[in-house]
């Protein structure tokens, strides 16, 4: 079956514009998860979602980040008024459950970059 | 807070060589342990994991053993190939109401025929 998915996988956007990327967990999964992950660098945890409601999002740097998952499937991270330190490869997990075994499956990113 | 420390790269090798990339974790828990890996154009995938003390996850001939004693998951190969070029990161996870993954810096590997 189909991978996590990620769109775009390269966006390019001037400081102070609004983006919204999107992820596409693999069916079935219930959890899903934002990463980000800066050059040189391991991801950092931004938010999960567990089904339709953000279980955790104590990695979301700042108000300016905000993510949904309305319907329990796809999910969009936003990100209003990007800054140059916003430039990152945003990834995106999902896994089948939430229990400490389980595999999290990641799509192979974002790569935003905000001039 | 919890966290994960790797030994900084690059580690290069020469083909058939042994290999050993040091994890060290910092936790407040039981986590589970995971190693990931990066191919070149790839995206991050999951290597091999254990979920408790003494437990040894395997997977394409690599190994590491989850011990609480000295709080390690080191990651070894008997013999590498240029195939397993790549960045590896070494994560650790509680599951539940946090099950964020917590990851150290990731290591490359760069292997020559």
């Amino acid at each position: 079956g189909a991978g996590v998915s990620q769109t775009p996988s390269n966006k390019v956007t001037e400081k102070g514009k609004y983006v919204e990327l999107r992820c596409d967990p693999i069916s079935g999964h219930t959890a899903l998860y934002w990463y980000r992950q800066s050059l040189g660098q391991g991801p950092e945890f931004l938010i999960y979602f567990q089904g339709t409601g953000a279980a955790d999002d104590s990695g979301l740097p700042n108000d300016r980040f905000f993510a949904v998952r309305p319907e329990g499937s796809v999910s969009t991270l936003k990100i209003q008024r990007t800054e140059r330190g916003d430039s990152a490869v945003y990834l995106c997990a999902s896994s089948l459950g939430q229990g400490a075994w389980e595999t999290q499956y990641f799509g192979p990113g974002t790569r935003l970059l905000v001039l | 807070g919890d966290s994960v420390t790797q030994m900084e790269g690059p580690v290069t090798l020469s083909e058939e060589a042994f290999l050993t990339i040091n994890c060290t974790y910092t936790a407040t828990g039981y986590p589970s342990l995971f190693w990931y890996v990066q191919y070149p154009g790839e995206g991050l995938q999951l290597l091999l994991k254990a979920t408790k003390a003494d437990d040894k996850g395997s997977n394409k001939g690599f190994e590491a053993t989850y011990r609480k004693e000295t709080t390690s998951f080191h990651l070894e190969k008997g013999s590498v190939q240029v195939s397993d070029s790549a960045v590896y990161f070494c994560a650790l996870s509680y599951g539940g109401a946090t099950n964020k993954l917590i990851f150290g810096t990731g290591t490359l590997l760069a292997v020559q025929p």
